[in-house]
C-alpha cells in the first residue's frame, strides 16, 4: 500500500546512545516532517523539509538532526539520547504547501 | 507558547448524540485549519479542513465551524458512533510561511458509548 513507512516501530535506548529513525514515502510528495507526540503536549514539530535539499527547524529541534537523503527519504537522528526524548515519533509527508499530511504509523522510543 | 489549544483533554458522549470538540488559536496569521483523527498505535489521519475565507465546512457527519473574530474552531460529529472513539487533533497553518508546516493542539480523546 502506498504511504509513509517508518522503521523501527519500537526501540529502547540507553542514555547517551545514538540512533537513526528512518522514514520513506512513495507518494512522490515534496514535503516531509518529523513530529513527536507526548501526553498532554499533542504533536510537536521537530524538523521539516519543505522540498528536497532543504531542512528547517520546527518547535522542538534540540537534540535532533535530520537528513533529507532524497525525495523519498527523511531520517531523524538522535546523537546522544536522553530520557526526555522518550516519545512516539511520527513522520509525515505532503505535497508542497498543502496540508493534507499522510502520517506513518509511528516509532515508540524509550530512553532509559 | 501553545499557539493552538484544545482545552478539553477528554469528552464522553452517547451513541447517536452530537459530539462537539473545540479548539482555540492565538496566531492571527493562521488561515487554514484541519482536524485529524488518531486511533491507538496508528498515525493520525486527515478528517476535514477549513480555509479562513469560510466559516463552515461539511463532510457527511462531520462539520467544522470557524469563528475568526474569536480565534475559535469546533468540530461537530452528528450522529456520533462508537467507531468515532479516538483522539482528535486540531491543527493550523499560515500560508504566508510557505512551508506547509502545521501546528497541532494537544488533542481531545473522544469516547462514544454504545
Amino acid at each position: 500500500n502506498a504511504g509513509v513507512t517508518q522503521t523501527p516501530k519500537f526501540q529502547v535506548l540507553k542514555t547517551g546512545q545514538s540512533m537513526t529513525l528512518q522514514c520513506a514515502q512513495d507518494m512522490n510528495h515534496n514535503s516531509m516532517y518529523w513530529y513527536r507526540q507526548d501526553p498532554g503536549m499533542g504533536l510537536r514539530l521537530i524538523y521539516y523539509s519543505a522540498s528536497e535539499g532543504t531542512t528547517d527547524k520546527g518547535e522542538v529541534p534540540n537534540g535532533y538532526n535530520v537528513s533529507r537523503l532524497n525525495k523519498r527519504e527523511f531520517s531523524l537522528r538522535l546523537e546522544s539520547a536522553a530520557p526526555s526524548q522518550t516519545s512516539v515519533y511520527f513522520c509525515a509527508s505532503s505535497e508542497l504547501r498543502t496540508y493534507g499530511y499522510t502520517f506513518g504509523s509511528g516509532t515508540r522510543l524509550t530512553v532509559v | 507558547d501553545q499557539q493552538v489549544k484544545q482545552n478539553s483533554p477528554s469528552l464522553s458522549v452517547q451513541e447517536g448524540r452530537i459530539s462537539i470538540l473545540n479548539c482555540d488559536y492565538t496566531n492571527s496569521m493562521f488561515d487554514y485549519f484541519l482536524w485529524y483523527k488518531k486511533y491507538p498505535a496508528e498515525g493520525p489521519t486527515f478528517l476535514i479542513s477549513i480555509s479562513s475565507i469560510k466559516d463552515k465546512n461539511e463532510d457527511g457527519r462531520f462539520t467544522v465551524f470557524l469563528n475568526k473574530s474569536a480565534k475559535h474552531l469546533s468540530l461537530h460529529i452528528v450522529p456520533s458512533q462508537p467507531g468515532d472513539s479516538a483522539v482528535y487533533f486540531c491543527a493550523a497553518s499560515a500560508s504566508s510561511s510557505n512551508t506547509g508546516k502545521l501546528i497541532f493542539g494537544q488533542g481531545t480523546t473522544l469516547q462514544v458509548k454504545p
